[in-house]
């Protein structure tokens, strides 16, 4: 069974970090394209990032390049996202997946001051 | 970017009606396109993907159809257990995006 647990989230302050896991369990998490996808309150889903396997390749979603970093180690079989510069819209519960067949429950990222 | 746009917003049906969903990308993607279906406070599940592949485990009652620009989730027989919020994925280009969302009442 596919397992997509994500870890990382709370409060935090508009302007500072925050970095999400995601430990993956059930597939070759080195064999898969990796995502990151968030929904804000009273929102739709939105796509933030993607990883190929390997890690060679990375895609950002234009509103958080050079803000949020997405990466993997595939010994550990996790994913992370590296969120810096954090801004009051980020805030959402933000899933790990394997596009398109497999999500994690989602962890809550609140910035606010 | 490619721009889904899902129609209608809200859809409220009574017990046992069958209902469809349309999603409409701005460009063609081919058949690129994926269905979710999203309950409050659980994550999206995936109920059709590449327009019409069914997924293992997931109930029959759902088809979809389409290619190009137009596509369309068809539910069977609704109950109460289908009240959620439905939504459009494709995968044909980055940014990956998604529709608005259907949100799907029962009367």
């Amino acid at each position: 069974e596919v397992q997509l647990v994500e870890s990382g989230g709370g409060l935090v302050r508009p302007g500072k970090s925050m970095k999400l896991s995601c430990a993956a369990s059930g597939f070759t998490f080195s064999n898969y394209y990796m995502a990151w996808v968030r929904k804000a309150p009273a929102k739709g889903l939105e796509w933030v990032a993607s990883i190929n396997a390997g890690g060679g390749k990375t895609y950002y979603r234009d509103s958080v390049k050079g803000r949020f970093s997405i990466s993997r180690d595939d010994a550990k079989s996790t994913l992370y996202l590296q969120m810096d510069s954090l801004r009051s819209e980020d805030t959402a519960t933000y899933y790990c997946a394997r596009l398109v067949d497999d999500w994690g429950q989602g962890v809550m990222v609140t910035v606010s001051s | 970017d490619i721009v889904l746009t899902q129609s209608p917003t809200t859809l409220s049906v009574t017990p046992g009606e069958t209902v469809s969903l349309s999603c409409r990308a701005s460009h063609s993607i081919g058949i690129n396109l994926h269905w979710y279906q999203q309950k409050t406070n659980e994550s999206p599940r995936l109920l059709i993907k590449y327009a019409s592949q069914s997924i293992s485990g997931s109930p029959s009652k759902f088809s979809a159809s389409g290619s190009g620009t137009d596509f369309t989730l068809n539910i069977n027989s609704v109950e109460f257990d289908d009240v959620s919020s439905y939504f459009c994925q494709q995968t044909q280009n980055w940014p990956l995006t998604f529709g608005s969302g259907t949100k799907l009442e029962i009367k």
